[in-house]
């Protein structure tokens, strides 16, 4: 089976500009998270979908928004960038929907560089 | 309050060594403690987990202790290798899939 794909996996915008980044989860995952990764903060929680329905949503500002289409495929939007949203951005599938029972496999993520 | 703090912030370890690394939880509904390893360049992959009903997990190298009580707990890397040298983030969750990460410790492992 092929992993988790991050598309772009580096990518350069400026202040004020947004940007989409696409996530294609294991074949049969249905549960799509996201984090962004940052030095010194370690991962922090985006938000989670599961059957195209976000179910958790971490404490970020409105401009963070995601979604996941009927394929399990989701996107992650950032709109009005700041040179703080510079970061890793990092997908995970999962075929359960609880965390008890299985395990998140991340994509090697996508580099956002704010200039 | 839901954080996960984590220690130390990186650790130098002789090849052959131990490595431990500490975690400790405020959450008392975490009912899900994962270890994941995450080389340069990579993506973070789970290492290990542990559920709170049991004290102690083991797989190879790699041993999770928990102390419910305290709510913390730690990784120990048995007879450290130079493959070991990674950035390692310790989590806590339940239900689904909102984890609570640490903020990571690098290490690495002299040979």
């Amino acid at each position: 089976k092929a992993g988790v794909t991050q598309t772009p996996r580096y990518l350069i915008k400026t202040r004020g500009q947004q940007v989409t980044l696409s996530c294609s989860p294991i074949s049969g995952h249905r549960s799509v998270s996201w984090y962004q990764q940052t030095p010194g903060q370690g991962l922090q929680f985006l938000f989670e979908y599961f059957s195209e329905t976000q179910r958790n949503k971490g404490n970020f500002p409105g401009r963070f928004s995601g979604r996941q289409f009927s394929n399990s495929r989701s996107e992650m939007n950032v709109s009005t960038l700041e040179l703080g949203d510079s970061a890793l951005y990092l997908c995970a599938s999962s075929e359960r929907g609880n965390a008890n029972t299985g395990e998140l496999f991340f994509g090697e993520g996508s580099r956002l560089t704010v200039l | 309050q839901q954080q996960v703090k984590q220690s130390p912030q990186s650790l130098i370890v002789q090849k052959g060594g131990i490595s431990i690394i500490n975690c400790a939880y405020e959450n008392t509904a975490f009912d899900y403690f994962p270890w994941y390893q995450q080389f340069p360049g990579k993506g973070p992959a789970l290492l290990i987990a542990i559920r709170p009903d049991v004290s102690e997990k083991k797989e190879g190298r790699f041993t999770i202790s928990f102390n419910k009580s305290a709510k913390q707990f730690s990784l120990h890397i048995m007879d450290s290798q130079p493959g070991d040298s990674a950035t390692y983030f310790c989590a806590g969750g339940s239900g689904t899939y909102k984890y609570i990460f640490g903020t990571g410790t690098r290490l690495k492992v002299l040979a």
